[in-house]
């Protein structure tokens, strides 16, 4: 079974810094990973996704994520936070073949500080 | 959120009643999907749907239903048999339903049993 791991409730940076916001995933193959961000009380919004190809993807406002397979992990990054990117953040995978469900993690709150 | 509606915002249901969950996609996609949102629980998923007239359990099905008689329309069903509906409820649709597709969510409802 697959399974994805965001091992911080809560992320907190300075606006003008860099962010990181972590996720580990376990699936058999190879992985689709996504990354989505909440805003309270709205929906998901899908930021970016890696299927095959360049290990590192670039998505939404600015936003990239590094696809590590030796380390399974599919971390969201951007060089410089904003006040506006304070959400929540769900990493996703999905198994490769066929339709098989999308898992998605527990979420990461960001708090980027004025 | 675009595409996507999901009525009403808010809901509130007495203990032992029945209620309908609207979502409607004018993006002309084949699957959606409903998922359940709790506090750092992350996204599980009730239904999901491939195609108009085939639906799927998933995760956490009992006490949900759902129907899929147009391709625009996907209503979920909180059935008095759901022990603990107090959730956000996040519809979604993609494309196709395929490993590889982003889904796109609605805005959500929030559902409260008094």
């Amino acid at each position: 079974a697959q399974s994805v791991a965001q091992p911080e409730d809560q992320v907190n940076v300075a606006e003008g810094n860099p962010l990181t916001v972590k996720c580990t995933y376990s699936v058999s193959g190879n992985p689709y990973l996504f990354w989505y961000v909440q805003y309270p009380n709205r929906g998901l919004q899908f930021l970016l996704k890696y299927i095959t190809g360049d290990n590192l993807v670039k998505g939404s406002y600015g936003f990239e994520a590094e696809f590590n397979k030796s380390q399974t992990s599919f971390h969201l990054k951007k060089p410089s936070a904003l006040v506006s990117d304070s959400a929540l953040y769900f990493c996703a995978v999905s198994p490769p073949g066929g339709y098989q469900k999308v898992t998605f993690g527990t979420g990461t709150k960001l708090q980027v500080i004025p | 959120d675009g595409g996507i509606t999901q009525s009403p915002k808010y809901l509130f249901r007495k203990e032992g009643q029945n209620v309908t969950l609207s979502c409607e996609q004018n993006l002309n996609h084949d699957a959606m999907y409903w998922y359940r949102q709790d506090p750092g629980q992350g996204l599980r998923l009730i239904y999901y749907s491939q195609i108009v007239n085939d639906f799927q359990k998933g995760d956490i099905a009992e006490g949900y239903s759902v129907s899929r008689e147009k391709k625009e329309s996907f209503p979920l069903t909180v059935t008095s048999a759901q022990k603990n509906p107090t959730a956000f409820y996040l519809c979604a649709s993609s494309e196709f339903a395929g490993t590889t597709d982003t889904q796109y969510f609605g805005p959500g409802t929030r559902l409260t049993v008094l």
